[in-house]
């Protein structure tokens, strides 16, 4: 079944204990992308990358760090989480970054930073 | 910022039609307007897109008006599966030749049994 899979979906940690949220897409996706989702502020984009060792910021990278070694993995690593970064987060991946392009997305991770 | 405006809030009831509308009038000629929808806290799922003629699959139809600044997405008959937030998404092409969807606050629709 073609997806997008992110672990974990539940995360409780603390402040400055360093995290990696995994997302892997078993499409062959060139580009992918994270998000973040927070009440009010609907979905922002943190990183995105359009293919192998090419990474992006997005509006929101402050705090974030990603890489892109393989094409299918696109890790979400917060180096020292801070309660401003408890959030809803998705993973989301495209064929490519062409204009007609769909995203798909996955389930979402929801972390608490205390 | 959003470059789509749609109302907070709709509901419809089971098996009519549900004609959720959206303003996007700053769209540029060559972006695309996307539909997704969310159920509860799930990843957003992709409904339907096109930038000047109106576009059906089998999901939905989407009607986008002759100067584009807005757009319907229609629902043809609503089930209560269809319970969701809906968000109108224009597809902004990057610099660097990627793209950017820009989510607004949604229309949650509620569809009453």
């Amino acid at each position: 079944e073609a997806q997008v899979t992110q672990n974990p979906r539940y995360l409780i940690t603390v402040t400055g204990k360093k995290l990696t949220v995994t997302c892997s897409q078993n499409m062959n996706h060139e580009y992918m992308s994270w998000y973040r989702q927070d009440p009010g502020l609907g979905l922002r984009q943190i990183y995105y990358s359009m293919n192998v060792e090419v990474t992006d910021k997005g509006d929101v990278p402050e705090g974030y760090k990603v890489s892109r070694k393989e094409k299918r993995n696109f890790p979400l690593i917060l180096e020292s989480p801070s309660p401003n970064q408890t959030s809803l987060y998705f993973c989301a991946s495209s064929l490519w970054a062409g204009p007609q392009e769909t995203q798909y997305f996955g389930p979402g991770t929801r972390l608490l930073v205390l | 910022d959003a470059k789509t405006t749609q109302p907070p809030s709709m509901d419809c009831a089971e098996g009519r039609a549900a004609n959720l509308p959206c303003n996007h009038s700053t769209i540029s000629g060559n972006e695309y307007v996307y539909w997704y929808r969310q159920i509860h806290s799930q990843g957003p799922q992709y409904i339907i897109h096109g930038l000047k003629n109106n576009e059906t699959n089998e999901m939905a139809s989407l009607i986008i008006t002759e100067d584009r600044k807005s757009s319907t997405l229609i629902l043809p008959h609503a089930t209560l599966r269809d319970t969701a937030v809906y968000y109108c998404i224009v597809r902004v092409a990057l610099e660097d030749s990627s793209y950017k969807l820009i989510f607004g606050s949604g229309t949650r629709l509620l569809v009453r049994p």
